[in-house]
């Protein structure tokens, strides 16, 4: 079946420091595919996506490119701020019109 | 506000004892879903709904039951809870399935002693 794998964590950076969280995907077909972040004690909300292969979305400098070739969707950011700290969930979306979500990965910026 | 409400925020209760969350949306989303997140397991599907009176099994659809009787509300139900059901449940609505951006509402941490 369809499945998301993501890098574990939980990840600590510095303030600056460049981020990249790793995410791979099995899925048939042609899945979109998104990252949601998730503040502490707040649901999920919506981060980047992209629907085709070669897409990049980008959303508050953070960005993902959909690799089919390598089936993956890493996150990436220049520089993280503090309020950058948050759980990081990887996504993918179906042709049977479900959802599969990687574990999260945590991350912590500090000053 | 465009929104996703689930009641309650909080619950505890004891086995058996049967229980609903309810969960309503003012985005006249046609698409729904449940989600349970536990450590280490992230998000996983319970129930979606692509319309009214249309709902499908996720991955993990054992214990609960969902209906879609009008197109803002999506209540989940446990008849019979059981502490492997102890979790925090999140609904979530988007104007269609797969491609398009989900709204979740706060989350509804459950324990089941």
């Amino acid at each position: 079946g369809d499945s998301v794998t993501q890098m574990e964590g939980p990840v600590t950076l510095s303030e600056e420091a460049f981020l990249t969280i790793n995410c791979t995907y099995t899925a048939t077909g042609y899945p979109s595919l998104f990252w949601y972040v998730q503040y502490p004690g707040e649901g999920l909300q919506l981060l980047l996506k992209a629907t085709k292969a070669d897409d990049k979305g980008s959303n508050k400098g953070f960005e993902a490119t959909y690799r089919k070739e390598t089936t993956s969707f890493h996150l990436e950011k220049g520089s993280v701020q503090v309020s950058d700290s948050a759980v990081y969930f990887c996504a993918l979306s179906d042709l049977g019109n479900q959802f599969y979500f990687g574990t999260g990965t945590s991350l912590t910026v500090i000053p | 506000e465009a929104q996703v409400t689930q009641n309650p925020r909080y619950l505890i209760t004891v086995t058996g004892k049967k229980l609903t969350v309810t969960c309503s949306q003012n985005m006249n989303h046609e698409y729904m879903s449940w989600y349970r997140q536990d450590p280490g397991l992230g998000l996983r599907q319970i129930y979606y709904s692509m319309n009214v009176e249309v709902t499908d099994k996720g991955d993990v659809p054992e214990g609960y039951k969902v209906s879609r009787k009008e197109k803002r509300n999506f209540p989940l139900i446990l008849e019979s809870p059981s502490p492997n059901q102890t979790s925090l449940y999140f609904c979530a609505s988007s104007l269609h399935a797969t491609s398009y951006e989900q709204y979740f509402g706060p989350g509804t941490r459950l324990t089941v002693t």
